[in-house]
C-alpha cells in the first residue's frame, strides 16, 4: 500500500505563479523527501526534511512537515516552464530501515 | 565517469527468456534499489540491498533475482520474462536514511 499520497493529481498554473503540492502519509516517519522525474528520465531529489523539522528551503522550493497532521507540502515559488514535471513525495518510516516509500505523484505542468 | 548506471537503456525480450539489467554506482553507497515504475502504481520496489552480500525482498520481488558480489554493481535478473514485467525499472543508491540516487532508467518490453 501507498504510504504517501499527493494531491492533486494534476496541477496547471502559469509561468510565475506558485505551485503548491501536498503529501499525506499514515505511519510514523524518519524523514520526508520530494523527488522531480522529466519525462522519460530518473528521479531526482529535491529536499529531505526530517521528522524533528518543520521547514526547509532549497531556492525556490519551501517544504513543510506536519507530524500532527501526517502531511507535507511542496511549494515552488515563481515556477518557469522548465519545472514542469512530475513531483513525487517519498517517506522513510521508523521501521523501514533506508526504503521509501513514494506516493504517485503530481504532474505539474507549467505554461509559458 | 561519477554517478549511478543503468544498462540497457531499452530491452526487447520475448516471454519465458531470461534478462538481466545492470546497475552501477561510483559513491560506494552502502544501499542499492530497484524499483519498477508502471502508470497507475507509482514506484515500487523489488529488493533492495544493504550491502555486499545482503539483499531482501521490497513489495514486489515475485519473477525477479539479485544478487551483490560487489558493492557497486547490483543486478536485476527476470528469470523468466512475462508480459506483466514490462515496465521501466529504475535503480537507486543511497547511504543510510539519506535521499536516493536514481539511475536513467531500463525501459523494458516483453512481447
Amino acid at each position: 500500500s501507498q504510504q504517501g499520497e499527493e494531491d492533486p493529481q494534476a496541477l496547471s498554473i502559469q509561468e510565475g505563479e506558485n505551485a503548491t503540492m501536498n503529501c499525506s502519509y499514515k505511519t510514523s516517519i524518519n524523514n520526508l523527501q520530494w523527488y522531480r522525474q522529466n519525462s522519460g528520465r530518473g528521479l531526482v531529489h529535491l529536499i529531505l526534511i526530517r521528522s524533528n523539522e518543520r521547514e526547509k528551503h532549497s531556492g525556490r522550493l519551501r517544504v513543510t512537515l506536519d507530524t500532527s497532521k501526517k502531511s507535507s507540502s511542496l511549494l515552488i515559488t515563481a515556477s518557469r516552464a522548465a519545472d514542469t514535471a512530475s513531483y513525487f513525495c517519498a517517506t522513510l518510516r521508523e521501521t523501514s530501515g533506508s526504503r521509501l516509500t513514494f506516493g504517485e505523484g503530481t504532474q505539474l505542468t507549467v505554461n509559458p | 565517469d561519477a554517478g549511478i548506471t543503468q544498462s540497457p537503456r531499452y530491452k526487447i525480450t520475448e516471454t519465458g527468456r531470461q534478462v538481466t539489467l545492470m546497475c552501477h554506482q561510483t559513491w560506494s553507497h552502502s544501499y542499492m534499489f530497484w524499483y519498477r515504475q508502471d502508470l497507475g502504481h507509482g514506484l515500487r520496489l523489488i529488493y533492495y540491498s544493504a550491502a555486499a552480500d545482503i539483499t531482501d525482498k521490497g513489495e514486489v520481488p515475485d519473477g525477479y533475482v539479485v544478487s551483490r558480489s560487489k558493492t557497486e554493481n547490483f543486478p536485476l535478473t527476470l528469470e523468466s520474462a512475462t508480459r506483466s514485467q514490462t515496465s521501466v525499472y529504475f535503480c537507486a543508491s543511497s547511504e543510510i536514511r539519506a535521499e536516493q540516487y536514481f539511475g536513467p532508467g531500463t525501459r523494458l518490453t516483453v512481447t
